[in-house]
């Protein structure tokens, strides 16, 4: 059973300050690699999709990296603004499509 | 392009009442998924259509949850009869195939009192 786990649970930081989110599954034959935002009470905004071919990818301000043979990805927002605050989860498949979920990590940028 | 519509957004019941969720996929996408998430908990799958063929409902927590995908478009998430730990949020998820990102509507927050 995949277990994926994320840390910290939250984090606050000032603004301007870049962001560290840990993501570690225990099961490294996945698939995909997917990072999410939620807002409060919204739904889920895909990020990221790393595939398990990939060791990172990028899109403006982020960057996720991709170890898999260490079971683990961290996405790096730099430069944070109060906008960034939101939930941030994490979440892989392996061959059988289902995504397994880690907790977030709730982030506050403070202005 | 729309994105994965839900409806209806929010929905109270009481305990032993029916209802029926509805999703409405990317137009396109032959995969369709139904998570949840129940208060404090992760994100958890209940399950996975392929066009309207069931491919995989390991996760669906009993018998009292019927979800069906009639011709391969929307689908409905029906909870006969309702009870207390049902309560959460469901989403539903659509992409076109194992490589590509699930996309993820807006969730329907079921509360069961």
């Amino acid at each position: 059973k995949q277990e994926v786990t994320q840390i910290p649970a939250a984090l606050s930081v000032p603004e301007g300050e870049n962001l560290v989110l840990n993501c570690s599954f225990t099961d490294s034959a996945i698939y995909n690699l997917q990072w999410f935002r939620q807002d409060p009470g919204k739904g889920l905004t895909s990020l990221l999709l790393i595939q398990s071919s990939q060791r990172e990818q990028t899109s403006g301000r982020l960057n996720a990296s991709l170890d898999k043979s260490s079971g683990r990805s961290t996405l790096y927002i730099a430069a944070s603004q109060p906008g960034d605050s939101a939930t941030y989860l994490c979440a892989v498949n392996k061959s059988d499509y289902k995504l397994s979920f880690g907790a977030g990590t709730t982030v506050t940028v403070r202005a | 392009e729309a994105g994965v519509t839900q409806f209806p957004s929010h929905s109270v019941i009481e305990k032993g009442q029916t209802v029926t969720l509805r999703c409405d996929p990317i137009s396109g996408h032959d995969n369709l998924y139904w998570y949840r998430r129940v208060m404090g908990k992760e994100i958890k799958f209940l399950l996975h259509f392929v066009k309207e063929s069931k491919q995989d409902e390991s996760g669906m927590p009993n018998n009292r949850f019927l979800a069906e995908r009639t011709g391969g478009t929307y689908s409905t998430l029906k909870v006969q009869p309702a009870e207390l730990e049902d309560s959460g949020v469901y989403f539903c998820a659509s992409n076109q195939g194992l490589t590509y990102e699930q996309y993820f509507g807006p969730g329907t927050r079921l509360t069961v009192t």
